[in-house]
């Protein structure tokens, strides 16, 4: 069975701290995931990674960073946390491109 | 233009009834579509994967019209347990799934 792990559902954080969000899947997926879900606005792309060590700006990069040292482990920065970064993150996998990506539980942050 | 577009509902609907919406989609290469449902503060899980004309899952049935570049869904029998939003799916590139804002639809007893 498919399995995204994230490591908190839920963070409450200070305003410039900085944030580490990890992910962990263990199907052996090329591609690895991090959307934000904000009502109204849906899923959008923050960063997403093809291969280890590799990585790539989605639609909305502005004050994050990824990290992809294995294969099956993605973590997702906010090099300083903003009250506008409070949001529910998505970590998400998916074997080769362009098939389903499957999510992990997600993590509710929120930054005081 | 937004890439994928859907009807946020809500789409309040009785048990046992048949309930169809629409995704648009703006990218015409677009090769890769699926539908997902989200429960209230949960994680979208894939519901189904429209990879050519349409296909059916028991009681959900998507369409795929490339030429008009949209894509449906419809619940037949509706239960309670349908009651969600439902995600429109698109893939624009090789590894970008974009995503819609979601259509919910409510099923009441």
């Amino acid at each position: 069975d498919v399995k995204v792990t994230q490591s908190s559902r839920y963070l409450v954080k200070r305003t410039g701290e900085k944030v580490f969000l990890e992910c962990v899947q263990d199907m052996d997926h090329e591609n690895m995931f991090w959307y934000r879900q904000d009502p109204g606005l849906g899923l959008r792309l923050i960063y997403f990674s093809y291969d280890v060590k590799m990585k790539e700006k989605g639609d909305i990069p502005e004050g994050y960073s990824v990290s992809r040292e294995k294969k099956e482990r993605f973590s997702l920065i906010l090099e300083s946390a903003s009250t506008n970064q409070t949001s529910m993150y998505l970590c998400a996998s998916s074997l080769v491109r362009g098939v389903e990506a499957f999510f992990g539980q997600g993590t509710r942050l929120t930054v005081v | 233009r937004k890439e994928v577009e859907q009807d946020p509902g809500p789409f309040n609907v009785p048990e046992g009834a048949t309930v169809a919406f629409n995704c648009t989609y703006s990218n015409s290469a677009s090769q890769s579509f699926f539908w997902y449902r989200q429960d209230c503060r949960k994680e979208p899980k894939l519901l189904m994967s429209v990879y050519s004309s349409g296909n059916e899952d028991g009681r959900f049935t998507a369409q795929l019209n490339r030429a008009s570049q949209y894509i449906s869904l419809l619940i037949r029998d509706s239960k309670l347990s349908d009651s969600a939003t439902y995600l429109c799916v698109v893939n624009a590139n090789d590894y970008k799934l974009s995503f819609g804002a979601g259509t919910t639809v409510t099923v009441r007893a």
